[in-house]
């Protein structure tokens, strides 16, 4: 059973746009939610994250809104640049085990010059 | 800072032989390791959670005694995939909890790919 899905499994954006990820989770209990960026034949790095208190978290050209009512979550990357063409996995964990991420299967994304 | 890297990055053996794949911590100390495996195009799985010094915890439908996994120091992890089917190729990946840092972090290491013939 699928706790976080990343419905779209690609997305092309033209270099100097919004980029926008979505993520979704069914786990209630997940208070803890991360994005993670991961090129080929490479682990994943982490890129920023948001705590269930807070409904937007942002990091310079990345913002990560959480909308808890929809259990829905979102990545903006404003502006795109290629080299953020990437995989990028949302992931979600919650207080009672920390220990354990579950992750969304990816969304490939690719900016376009 | 935080680097984890993983050896070897890409392995083919032959079915019924076993594989070791070593996960470390370069410039941190790390309780706790986990153990995850990808499909093309899914998700990450988490197999198991290695803490030093003690047994791995291994997530439901894990054979334990298929995927041995020994966490001997702060700094190193093992996985051996023993007696390795086709069936177990796949992309395993490690990752790494500091031991001062924010519970919630995790240091992926870069990945092995397994190829059993």
């Amino acid at each position: 059973d699928q706790q976080v899905k990343q419905n779209s499994p690609s997305l092309s954006v033209q270099e100097g746009r919004i980029s926008i990820l979505n993520c979704d989770y069914t786990n209630s209990m997940f208070d803890y939610f991360l994005w993670y960026k991961k090129y080929p034949a490479e682990g994943p790095t982490f890129l920023i994250s948001i705590s269930s208190i807070k409904d937007k978290n942002e990091d310079g050209r990345f913002t990560v809104f959480l909308n808890k009512s929809a259990k829905h979550l979102s990545l903006h990357i404003v502006p795109s640049q290629p080299g953020d063409s990437a995989v990028y996995f949302c992931a979600a964990s919650g207080a009672y085990n920390f220990n354990k991420f579950y992750f969304g299967s990816g969304t490939k994304l690719n900016v376009k010059p | 800072g935080a680097v984890v890297s993983q050896h070897p990055s890409w392995v083919i053996c032959k079915s019924g032989t076993s594989v070791k794949i070593e996960c470390r911590s370069l410039d941190f100390q790390a309780t706790t390791m986990f153990w995850y495996r990808q499909f093309p195009k899914q998700s990450l799985m988490l197999m198991a959670t290695s803490n030093e010094g003690s047994k791995a915890t291994y997530e439901q439908g894990v054979e334990k005694d298929k995927f041995l996994i020994n966490h001997a120091s702060l700094t190193l992890s093992t996985l051996t995939v023993t007696s390795a089917h086709p069936e177990d190729s796949s992309f395993y990946i490690c990752s790494a909890r500091d031991a001062q840092g924010a519970s919630y972090e995790q240091y992926f290491g870069p990945g092995t790919r397994l190829t059993v013939t």
